[in-house]
């Protein structure tokens, strides 16, 4: 067991251009979360899938944020058309679906940068 | 509105001696509560949990306490060591899996 890990690790991108992160799961998490982070911030939850379906969006996945799951393993988050204010931390999460508290294990995290 | 608050931004130790970390929650439906512990440039790494039908939960030097009616959680490192020194987050569990942390404690440990 791996962990999860994230790719990239860091991001520099300039406003207005696209990115794509990608998060591995722990192999036999069906569960998977989006978090973002900023300074002096604890994580704030983005967007969860079970499985391939992604089943809450929080309303801070504005509609340049678009994320997936397509087979249930790994995740990859895109952010089109980057602004300031989407510099962050973007943490990736998982966890198996075992009674109602299942604990989250988290990735190392993307740190962003747009300038 | 912050629903898990920790008012201490930082907090120094010495080593040897006890560390408390403290967490107010203001939802009373939260039953689930959990302490990560960060170091940079890592991602939240899992500490302990405890379920609202406890008030204690002990791992190791690491105990953490529940007080239902005064919607506050504490986090007792004994003793603290050097390697304690990261940022601690609580967080609360809304519904089945929806983590709000709060905004963290960062503990120092002084040898």
């Amino acid at each position: 067991d791996t962990g999860v890990s994230q790719d990239p690790r860091h991001k520099i991108t300039k406003r207005g251009q696209n990115v794509t992160f990608r998060c591995d799961p722990i192999s036999e998490h069906n569960r998977l979360y989006w978090y973002r982070q900023t300074l002096g911030q604890g994580p704030e939850f983005l967007t969860y899938f079970q499985n391939e379906a992604q089943l809450e969006k929080s309303r801070l996945l504005s509609d340049r944020f678009s994320a997936e799951r397509p087979k249930g393993s790994f995740s990859t988050l895109e952010i089109q058309r980057t602004e300031q204010g989407d510099s962050a931390m973007y943490l990736c999460a998982s966890s198996s679906l075992a009674g109602a508290a299942e604990t989250q294990y988290f990735g190392p995290g993307t740190r962003l940068l747009v300038l | 509105d912050q629903q898990v608050k920790q008012n201490s931004p930082s907090l120094s130790v010495q080593e040897g001696r006890i560390s408390i970390l403290n967490c107010d929650y203001t939802n009373s439906m939260f039953d689930y509560f959990l302490w990560y512990k960060k170091y940079p440039a890592e991602g939240p790494t899992f500490l302990i949990s405890i379920s609202s039908i406890k008030d204690k939960n002990e791992d190791g030097r690491f105990t953490v306490f529940l007080n239902k009616s005064a919607k506050h959680l504490s986090l007792h490192i004994v003793p603290s060591q050097p390697g304690d020194s990261a940022v601690y987050f609580c967080a609360a569990i809304e519904g089945t899996y929806k983590y709000i942390f709060g905004t963290g404690t960062r503990l120092k440990v002084l040898a």
